[in-house]
């Protein structure tokens, strides 16, 4: 699998757009890049995932990397409530059953007024 | 609120002793997934069922057990338990049976071994 590099933690202004980094420079062809979040020992809820393509969903944006070694999660106006864990995760798709997710220690993302 | 229910929420009890978590999957999901979280710890894959029968299994003990019943619910067995299996249990449904399918998880059970 690939593995991914986070921030440990971050910090982003209420209101502004929280940018958060993930570094997977061995990903290879058929995986996938998946983001999650943790609020506070919540349990973990799915935000976007993508291939290749750069996603938009209600709740962010995936920026992908043309050689998809890195990706960026974009939330567009940060508000306090998007203070959590965030969890990239890299995992291929396949009917083979050991492919599952595996996660991470996350960036701590700090939304502050 | 992610549809998917776990019981009970709360779990205190000895070390040796044996508990059983239950998962109540989203309506209509047939894929249950358990997972370990240790304090400040990422998550820990255990175990997947696909439509009761298992699908994938990761770092599972041999003293952890689970099932997934007709009705699609699933229990997640611990015995013999130890002061290191403290942790939230979280248990995530989706509607597939690859990890492609977005996992709705529950609120977790905090099982605390004394």
């Amino acid at each position: 699998d690939a593995k991914t590099t986070q921030p440990t933690s971050m910090d982003c202004a209420e209101g502004r757009a929280a940018n958060l980094p993930c570094n997977h420079s061995t990903i290879s062809g058929n995986e996938y890049v998946y983001w999650y979040r943790q609020i506070h020992s919540q349990g973990p809820q799915y935000i976007i995932h993508g291939l290749k393509n750069n996603e938009t969903n209600e709740m962010a944006s995936l920026i992908i990397t043309e050689d998809r070694k890195s990706s960026t999660l974009i939330l567009p106006h940060a508000t306090l409530r998007d203070t959590a864990v965030y969890y990239c995760i890299v995992r291929a798709w396949s009917m083979d059953s050991n492919y599952q997710l595996i996660w991470g220690a996350g960036t701590k993302l700090i939304i502050k007024p | 609120d992610s549809g998917v229910t776990q019981t009970p929420k709360h779990l205190i009890t000895a070390t040796g002793q044996r508990v059983t978590l239950r998962c109540s999957p989203r309506s209509g999901d047939l894929s249950v997934y358990w997972y370990q979280q240790s304090l400040d710890q990422g998550l820990q894959f255990l175990i997947q069922y696909y439509n009761g029968e298992e699908r994938a299994k990761g770092n599972i003990l041999e003293r952890f057990s689970a099932q997934q019943f007709p009705d699609l619910h699933s229990e997640l067995n611990l015995s013999s338990l130890e002061l290191g299996d403290s942790a939230l249990y979280f248990c995530a449904s989706s509607a597939g049976e690859g990890p492609y399918n977005e996992q709705f998880f529950g609120p977790g059970t905090r099982l605390t071994v004394l």
